[in-house]
C-alpha cells in the first residue's frame, strides 16, 4: 500500500546533540510537511516543500532544518535540541498545494531528549 | 492561529451518532473546512472536506450551514474506534497549509 513511512518510531538524543529524522513516501506526492506536536498539543506546522521549493513557517526556529534530496524523501534536522524540542514530529505529504487535497500522515517519531 | 472554535470534549454512546460541532466565523471564500482525527499516539487520519456544499463518504458526513461559518460532523453509528480527537480545520486553497486547534476529544462509551 502507498504510504508515509518515518524512521525511526522513537529517537532518543542528548541536549545539544544534532539530530536527524527521516520522512519517505510512496505517493509520489509534490508536497512534504513538517510538523510538530507537543504533548496534549495540536500539531504545529514548522515548514514544506513543494517539489524542491522550501518553504518556512514564519515563527519556526532556525535550530530546525529541513532537506529533500529527491521526490521520495525528507529529512528534519535539528542543529542543537533542546528540552524544548522533545515532541512528536509528524511527516505529511500532498499531491498539490492548496485546493482540495487532503494530507496523508505518517506515524510520527517521538524524540526524547536527554 | 487557528480559526476554528470547537468544544474539547463530548461523549457519545456506541451506536449512536456523533455529532461535532465547529465554529469557523471568519471563514474565508477560498477556504475548505477539513476534518481530521488522531487517535492516541498515531498520526491525524484525513476523516472529509467541504467548501459550500454538504458532503458524505464512507466514514462521515459533513454539514456546513449557508453563509459557511459553522459546521458539523457527524459520525453515524459510533464505534469504540471512533475514540479520538477531531479537529476541525480551515484549509487555504492558495497555500494548502492547515493550522489545527486544539480539538474536540471524543469518548465513545459502552
Amino acid at each position: 500500500d502507498a504510504m508515509v513511512i518515518q524512521n525511526p518510531r522513537y529517537q532518543v538524543t542528548q541536549f545539544g546533540k544534532p539530530v536527524t529524522l527521516s520522512c519517505s513516501q510512496t505517493l509520489n506526492h509534490n508536497v512534504m510537511y513538517w510538523y510538530q506536536q507537543k504533548s496534549s498539543q495540536a500539531p504545529k506546522l514548522l515548514f514544506h516543500y513543494y517539489d524542491k521549493d522550501f518553504n518556512n513557517e514564519a515563527d519556526t526556529p532556525d535550530n530546525f532544518q529541513s532537506r529533500r534530496p529527491n521526490t521520495s524523501f525528507c529529512f528534519l534536522d535539528i542543529r542543537s535540541p533542546g528540552l524544548g524540542d522533545a515532541a512528536m514530529y509528524l511527516c505529511a505529504t500532498s499531491r498539490v498545494v492548496g485546493g482540495a487535497g487532503e494530507q496523508f500522515f505518517g506515524p510520527g517519531t517521538r524524540l526524547t531528549v536527554l | 492561529d487557528a480559526k476554528t472554535t470547537q468544544p474539547p470534549s463530548m461523549d457519545c454512546a456506541e451506536g449512536r451518532a456523533a455529532n461535532l460541532p465547529c465554529n469557523h466565523s471568519t471563514i474565508s471564500g477560498n477556504e475548505y473546512v477539513y476534518w481530521y482525527r488522531q487517535i492516541h499516539s498515531q498520526g491525524p487520519q484525513y476523516i472529509i472536506h467541504g467548501l459550500k456544499n454538504n458532503e458524505t463518504n464512507e466514514m462521515a458526513s459533513l454539514i456546513i450551514t449557508e453563509d459557511r461559518k459553522s459546521s458539523t460532523l457527524i459520525l453515524p453509528h459510533a464505534t469504540l474506534r471512533d475514540t479520538a480527537v477531531y479537529y476541525c480545520i480551515l484549509g487555504s486553497s492558495n497555500t494548502g497549509k492547515l493550522i489545527f486547534g486544539q480539538g474536540t476529544t471524543l469518548q465513545v462509551k459502552p
